[in-house]
């Protein structure tokens, strides 16, 4: 069975600083897709940024990109610039089906 | 936005009532989810679908069941509610992967707030 592991439940970020936020995963497919998924308070789940475990290249979208260490299983997500709209719950999932880590909820502090 | 439109948004409800959600798609997705997300578990997966007719269990799908009649509709049902069905279900919609991948990257409706009194 897959699992995700969000090892830490809360974060906090000075406004335009950078945090990282960490996932580990486990899965038995050799062909899969990592996400992480961003929660604001509106509950809409918003893709923020995906990355094919086939590709070595890390996927990045504007201020957001991953570091994905496939051997080690690890999946982390950066963000750059951080900005006040980016507090949320960041949830890390691996698929498939699609398994979910428990979240990160993030806090900018102005 | 991927157009995925779920209703009822809020319900409120008593123990031992049937409650039907509806989850609407107009992207032609082949496949279908339910998700229930409740605090400290993230979201967990109840059923799915893979086409029309045909539906799949999840982690946890004790007293839930489905139904796919049209490519565009995905029911959850509860025969009959209990409290520990209080939740917010989310429907999700996605295509067939690349490259050995089975489902593509997953678009989330906006939720509804089930409450079981």
């Amino acid at each position: 069975a897959q699992t995700v592991t969000q090892s830490q439940p809360e974060m906090s970020v000075q406004e335009a600083e950078t945090v990282t936020l960490s996932c580990t995963y486990d899965t038995s497919e050799s062909d899969y897709y990592l996400f992480w998924y961003k929660q604001p308070p509106s509950r809409q789940m918003i893709l923020v940024i995906r990355q094919e475990a086939y590709k070595q290249q890390n996927a990045t979208e504007n201020r957001f990109s991953v570091n994905f260490q496939k051997a080690a299983k690890s999946f982390s997500l950066k963000i750059s610039d951080s900005q006040l709209g980016d507090a949320a719950m960041y949830f890390c999932a691996c698929n498939t089906p699609l398994v979910f880590g428990k979240g990160t909820r993030l806090s900018v502090i102005a | 936005d991927a157009g995925i439109t779920q209703s009822p948004r809020h319900k409120v409800t008593e123990t031992g009532t049937p409650v039907t959600l509806r989850c609407h798609q107009t992207e032609n997705h082949r496949y279908m989810y339910w998700y229930r997300q409740d605090p400290g578990h993230g979201l967990r997966l109840i059923h799915y679908s893979y086409g029309v007719k045909d539906t799949d269990k999840g982690e946890v799908s004790d007293g839930y069941s489905v139904s796919r009649s049209k490519t565009e509709d995905f029911l959850l049902t509860l025969e009959s509610a209990t409290s520990s069905q209080t939740s917010v279900y989310f429907c999700a919609i996605s295509e067939p992967g690349l490259a050995g991948v089975k489902v593509d990257t997953q678009y989330f409706g906006p939720g509804t707030r089930l409450t079981v009194l």
